[in-house]
This record gives structure tokens, sequence and C-alpha cells, in this order.
């Protein structure tokens, strides 16, 4: 069974400081993707990326950016400069099942990092 | 891109009473739709994968005769929670999984959820 740890239950950091959100999954599967979501007050969940298990290229998206370390497990999510638009709740999530089978798109989901970033 | 539509967003109801919630594929056909439920300042659960023209396929201790799904379209799925208890209150959030095939990079898109309230 799969499972995805994020230890860190909340992060407060002051505006402009990078912050990293942690990520360590379990899986007996050699093929899945994980995910970063963030959930703000409103609730609706917005995606952030989506990696493949085969690519351990770490990724940068502005001032975010994410590493992905196969040998430890770990997916960790680093947000550069922070803003307070970027307090929200983090999540990251695994799907196991490969593209092509049946249950493709289940997720299961970490417990959560609520960040808050004061201004 | 994809979008998915969840309504309602809202609802506060008396205990007892049934209550409807629907998840559409606005742009796509989703064979499969995915019903998770989140407790307040808990993580996403997944409670049942809906299957076009099948049964649901439950999570174990999800209810079946508790939440009635049904997915009679390629484009709508309809989760029912029957005679809701206060117990049942939380944030409901669907989810459509987009074919394998496709060229998008996230394999699944968000309702914006539900927050549903039993008095």
């Amino acid at each position: 069974a799969q499972k995805v740890t994020q230890a860190q239950t909340e992060i407060s950091v002051v505006e402009k400081e990078d912050v990293t959100l942690d990520c360590v999954y379990e899986t007996r599967d050699t093929t899945y993707y994980l995910f970063w979501y963030k959930q703000p007050p409103s609730g609706e969940l917005v995606f952030l990326i989506r990696r493949n298990s085969f690519d351990e290229q770490n990724e940068i998206s502005g001032r975010y950016s994410w590493n992905f370390q196969k040998s430890t497990s770990s997916f960790n999510f680093t947000i550069t400069a922070s803003q307070v638009v970027d307090s929200a709740v983090y999540f990251c999530a695994l799907s196991e099942e490969y593209a092509g089978g049946t249950s493709y798109g289940k997720l299961t989901f970490g417990q959560g990092t609520i960040l808050t970033v004061h201004p | 891109g994809a979008v998915v539509s969840q309504h309602p967003s809202r609802v506060i109801c008396k205990s007892g009473t049934s209550v409807k919630i629907e998840c559409r594929s606005l742009d796509f056909q989703a064979t499969t739709m995915f019903w998770y439920r989140q407790f307040p300042k808990k993580s996403l659960m997944l409670m049942a994968t809906s299957n076009e023209g099948s049964k649901a396929t439950y999570e174990q201790g999800v209810e079946k005769d508790k939440f009635l799904i049904n997915h009679a379209s390629l484009t709508l799925s309809t989760l029912t929670v029957t005679s809701a208890h206060p117990e049942d209150s939380s944030f409901y959030i669907c989810s459509a999984r987009i074919p394998p095939m496709g060229s998008s990079n996230q394999p699944q898109h968000f309702g914006d959820g539900t927050r549903l309230s039993i008095l």
C-alpha cells in the first residue's frame, strides 16, 4: 500500500524567507507519479506539479522548485522569497497506477502542511 | 483547459435530509471520477471511484448505503449523502480523470468542492 508523509504540520515564515515543505512517500510500485497541490482558504485544489517516477530531474517554476530524490523517497517543495499569497495548505500526493491502468488517477494524499507567510 | 464543475458549493441542512452533490466534466468525457472527503484541517481521503455505467468502487470503511454514487453519463457523477447527520458534515471534493492518452500535464482535474454542514 502506498503512503505519503508530510511531517511538518504547520510552518510559519516571514515574507521573503525561503521555505521548504517536506514529503516522503512509500510505494512498492516502480511506476508512479508524485504531485503537489495548493489548497487556499477557499478550499479548491490548485495543481502545482506532477513528476513521473522515472524523471528525477529537479524542476524550477518561478519561485517554486521541487527536489525529487528517489534514493530517499522524497519529493520536497521549496518556495523562494515567500509571499503572503503563498499562505495555504500544501498537499503532496502519490498515484501508483500506471497511466494505462484502469485505476489511473487515484491519489493518496499526505496530511498537508499549513504554510503561513506573515508580512 | 479541462474544467470540472461541482455543485453546490455549500449546503446547510437539517439532520435527516438527503443531499445530492453533482460533479460534471465540462469539456471532456470522464469515464472515471473520484470522490474525496476532507475533515477540517485534515487530509483528503478517497471515498470511492465512480465508473460510468457500472457500480462505484468504495474504499474500505465507506458506507455504500450512506454515500450513494451514480455515474449515469460520461460527464456527470453524483454523490448523495442519505439521511445526513452532523457527523457527515465535511468538505467533499470530486475529480475527473483525463483519459490516459490525453496530452494534459495533469491526469485529473478537481472540482471546487462542496462544504456540507448538517445541523
